[in-house]
C-alpha cells in the first residue's frame, strides 16, 4: 500500500482565497484523521471521521474551515476565506476500526496564506 | 484545552548522551501511549507505545517510563544519535471506546550533536 496519500504537498494562495486540502487513506481504514500542526501548538486534531461520518469537528477553528468525505478513499479539508493566520502544514492521517493503536499520517500539506 | 502535556520544547544533546522527554496528562480514561517520530518534510510515524499496565518498555535504545499514579510518562533515548534529530510526540488514546482519536502533546525537536 502507497500509504496516506495527500494532495498538493504545498500550496501558496492569497488571503480571501478558498484552498482545498485532499486525502487518500489507507484503503481498509475506518477512521480518518485532519489535523493542523504549528510551532506554538503543536498537532491540533480538527476533524475525524469514522465511516465516512464526521465524529468530532470540535477543533475546526471557525466557520471558514470545512470537511468532507465523500467516501471511504477520499476527503477534503476546504478553507473559505483563507487567512494568513491559517498558515500551517496540515496532516491527514488514518487508523483501522476501534481499538486502533497506530495513526497513520501522510506527508501534509505546507499551507502558505500571504 | 491541552489533553497532553509535553516538555521541552526543543532539546540539544551531545552524540552518545540521552535524551529525555516528559508528558503528563489528565484523563484516566486514556489506555494508550504512544510516541511518534517525526523527520523534516514528513509525517509523524509510531516509534514506541506503552500501555498503563507496565511501567516500562523497552525497544532499542528507546524506552518509555510510565507513572500512573502521576499520570506522567516519559521517553528516553539511549546512546543518542545524530540520525535521532527529529520531533518527538507523546500522545495519548482511548482504544477501548468507539472515538478512537489521538490526543497529541506539542511536540519536542530533538538535535543531536555529532
Amino acid at each position: 500500500d502507497a500509504g496516506v496519500i495527500q494532495s498538493p504537498r504545498h500550496e501558496v494562495t492569497e488571503m480571501g482565497q478558498e484552498v482545498t486540502l485532499r486525502c487518500k487513506p489507507i484503503s481498509g481504514h475506518d477512521y480518518l484523521f485532519w489535523y493542523r500542526q504549528t510551532m506554538m501548538r503543536g498537532l491540533e486534531l480538527l476533524i475525524y471521521f469514522n465511516n465516512n461520518v464526521p465524529i468530532d469537528d470540535s477543533g475546526m477553528p471557525e466557520d471558514r474551515f470545512s470537511a468532507k468525505m465523500p467516501n471511504a478513499s477520499f476527503s477534503t479539508l476546504k478553507i473559505q476565506p483563507s487567512e494568513p493566520r491559517d498558515s500551517a502544514v496540515y496532516f491527514c492521517a488514518s487508523s483501522l476500526g476501534p481499538g486502533a493503536t497506530e495513526a497513520f499520517f501522510g506527508q501534509g500539506t505546507r499551507l502558505t496564506v500571504v | 484545552q491541552q489533553q497532553v502535556k509535553q516538555s521541552p520544547q526543543s532539546l540539544i544533546v551531545q552524540k552518545g548522551g540521552i535524551s529525555i522527554i516528559n508528558c503528563a496528562y489528565e484523563n484516566t480514561a486514556f489506555d494508550y501511549f504512544p510516541w511518534y517520530q517525526q523527520f523534516p518534510g514528513k509525517g509523524p510515524a509510531l516509534l514506541i507505545a506503552i500501555r498503563p499496565d507496565v511501567s516500562e518498555k523497552k525497544e532499542g535504545r528507546f524506552t518509555i517510563s510510565f507513572n500512573k499514579s502521576a499520570k506522567q510518562f516519559s521517553l528516553h533515548i539511549m546512546d543518542s544519535q545524530p540520525g535521532d534529530s527529529a520531533t518527538y510526540f507523546c500522545a495519548a488514546s482511548k482504544t477501548r471506546n468507539t472515538g478512537n482519536q489521538f490526543y497529541f502533546g506539542t511536540g519536542t525537536s530533538l538535535t543531536v550533536i555529532p
